[in-house]
């Protein structure tokens, strides 16, 4: 069964601190995606990864950055966090098919509180 | 302009009803196409994707109008646990690189007894 896992179903943390929030999925997927989901706003892209060490901006890349060490693990970093990051944060894997109609699996999703 | 449109509703039907949704997109290279599901505080998950000559599965049936660029996904027969946020979702290619995926806002409906 495809498992798209994250480390945190909920965080609280304050103003300035850095923030990581893990992802890792357990199907051998080349692809990782980092959206964030705001009412009113849908979905948006921050950053992905086609590949290990490979990442490219998303919409909505300030304010974030990304690490992908490992083919199964892609890593979001929130390196001065900010009250306008209050958000749901979902992860997304598919893997790569050369007509485009990949399923994107998501995470959980991680509800983050930036006081 | 966004890359996908779609009207947010809310829409409220009793069960057994039938209901439409529609999409429209910008970008005319936009290469695949699908429609995804995201209940309550879940993740999205994948519904059907949507094919030129229109598919369905079940009381489901997805359209393609790639002249208007356009899509349509119809709803028969409505049941309570199809009460969810329905999301039009479209893949764009980039040059020779595998594209990406670009979602609507969402369109909630709600199904009452």
């Amino acid at each position: 069964d495809v498992k798209v896992t994250q480390s945190s179903r909920y965080l609280v943390k304050r103003t300035g601190e850095k923030v990581f929030l893990e992802c890792v999925q357990d199907m051998d997927h080349e692809n990782m995606f980092w959206y964030r989901q705001d009412p009113g706003l849908g979905l948006r892209l921050i950053y992905f990864s086609y590949d290990v060490k490979m990442k490219e901006k998303g919409d909505i890349p300030e304010g974030y950055s990304v690490s992908r060490e490992k083919k199964e693990r892609f890593s979001l970093i929130l390196e001065s966090a900010s009250t306008n990051q209050t958000s749901m944060y979902l992860c997304a894997s598919s893997s790569y098919l050369n007509s485009g109609r990949e399923t994107q699996y998501f995470g959980p999703g991680t509800r983050l509180l930036v006081l | 302009r966004k890359e996908v449109e779609q009207d947010p509703g809310p829409f409220n039907v009793p069960e057994g009803a039938t209901v439409a949704f529609n999409c429209t997109y910008s970008n005319s290279a936009s290469q695949s196409f699908f429609w995804y599901r995201q209940d309550c505080r879940k993740e999205p998950k994948l519904l059907m994707s949507v094919y030129s000559s229109g598919n369905e599965d079940g009381r489901f049936t997805a359209q393609l109008n790639r002249a208007s660029q356009y899509i349509s996904l119809l709803i028969r027969d409505s049941k309570l646990s199809d009460s969810a946020t329905y999301l039009c979702v479209v893949n764009i290619p980039r040059g020779s690189t595998l594209g990406r995926l670009y979602f609507g806002r969402g369109t909630q409906l709600t199904v009452w007894p």
